[in-house]
Formats: structure tokens, sequence, C-alpha cells
């Protein structure tokens, strides 16, 4: 089935850093792509998505370009926030769920 | 407000104990998720429901057991089957199609065995 890997945390930076969590993907197919963020002790919350090749997501400030060739969708951030520390998973679509990497925690420091 | 409504929040079991975890949706979503979500492991698929009345095994579906006898409502029961049963335990909704849309979680379950 469809998988993701993506870079293992956890991420220290201090505030209004530049942030990059790589996530690359195997898919048969044309898979939806997703980034998930999770805060201690809650549910995931949808970040962005991308549906197709060339899609760029946005949100909060936060960017992913779903990349064909490099079978990537790694996302960034211009200038993180102490509020951003928080656990980030990327997914994408199988057949018929989403399959989830393990997850990359970030901690941002003032 | 529409959403997903997980209970309890925390849950503790004995040894040999079944349990069962809420989930309840009012979102009109067709489509139901369960994912145990252990540290350093992410989140793997315990059980799927696409439909009232139907439900498919995910990954780990050894020792628990669903039904989806409403659209509204997928519960989870972590029965003495299971091992290794504490985790957090996250429920999920979708419409039919999950691969434009995603998911909606709920607040999650964190089951400990005393």
């Amino acid at each position: 089935g469809n998988s993701v890997t993506q870079m293992e945390g956890p991420v220290t930076l201090s505030e209004e850093a530049f942030l990059t969590i790589n996530c690359t993907y195997t898919a048969t197919g044309y898979p939806s792509l997703f980034w998930y963020v999770q805060y201690p002790g809650e549910g995931l919350q949808l970040l962005l998505k991308a549906t197709k090749a060339d899609d760029k997501g946005s949100n909060k400030g936060f960017e992913a370009t779903y990349r064909k060739e490099t079978t990537s969708f790694h996302l960034e951030k211009g200038s993180v926030q102490v509020s951003d520390s928080a656990v980030y998973f990327c997914a994408l679509s199988d057949r018929y769920a989403l399959n989830f990497g393990k997850g990359t925690s970030l901690l941002v420091t003032p | 407000d529409g959403g997903i409504t997980q209970s309890p929040k925390y849950l503790f079991r004995k040894e040999g104990q079944n349990v069962t975890l809420s989930c309840e949706q009012n979102l009109n979503h067709d489509a139901m998720y369960w994912y145990r979500q252990d540290p350093g492991q992410g989140l793997r698929l315990i059980y799927y429901s696409q439909i009232v009345n139907d439900f498919q095994k995910g990954d780990i579906a050894e020792g628990y057991s669903v039904s989806r006898e409403k659209k509204e409502s997928f519960p989870l029961t972590v029965t003495s089957a299971q091992k290794n049963p504490t985790a957090f335990y996250l429920c999920a909704s979708s419409t039919r199609d999950t691969m434009a849309f995603g998911y909606t979680f709920g607040s999650g379950t964190r089951l400990t065995v005393v």
C-alpha cells in the first residue's frame, strides 16, 4: 500500500527561525497528501492538503508543495512561533483510508 | 457546531476486562475510522467503516471489535484478547471523498491498563 516517511524529531528551533519537516512518499496512482498537527493531549487537526502534482497547500503560514518528480511533500514555515510547538504528521490517501507517518515533534523556544 | 465526540477522555481497565470507547459524529459523514497511537509509532489503523452496517479490519484489528449500527456512531471494544491495550485511541470521520477532504478527528481516549 501507499506509505509516507517523515524525518524523525525532535526538532528544536528558536522563535522566528525557518522550519522544514521532510516527508517523502511511496504510492501507486495519484494519492492526495496531507499535513496534520497534534497538540499535547488532543486529536489531530488538518493543517493543509494537496490533491494533485504541483499543488501547493497553505494555512497559518505553513506551506507544502506536492512534488511528483521527487515524491515529496515537505512542510515549511518562514518564521516559527512558540505556539507552533506540536507534533506534525504527514499522511497520504490509500485505497480506503489515510496512512500516516510516525510524526515529527517540534519545539520552538523563545 | 459539528464535530466528533470521543468519550471518555481517560479510561482505566483491569487486565481481563473488555472496555468500550465511544465515538459519535454529527457531521453527516459516511466513513468512520479507529486508529491507535503509540509513542514513536505514529497512527495505526484498527478498523474502518464506509457505510452503516459494514466495517473492515485495518492493520491491527486483533483484539478489537466494532459495530456500525447508526451513521453517527462507531464504538470500539477493546477485548481481553488485546495483550497490550495501553495507548491513545483516535476516532475520525470523513465524507466519501476522503482524498479531497481528509479526516476530522475526535480528541482521543487514553486507555491505561492497571
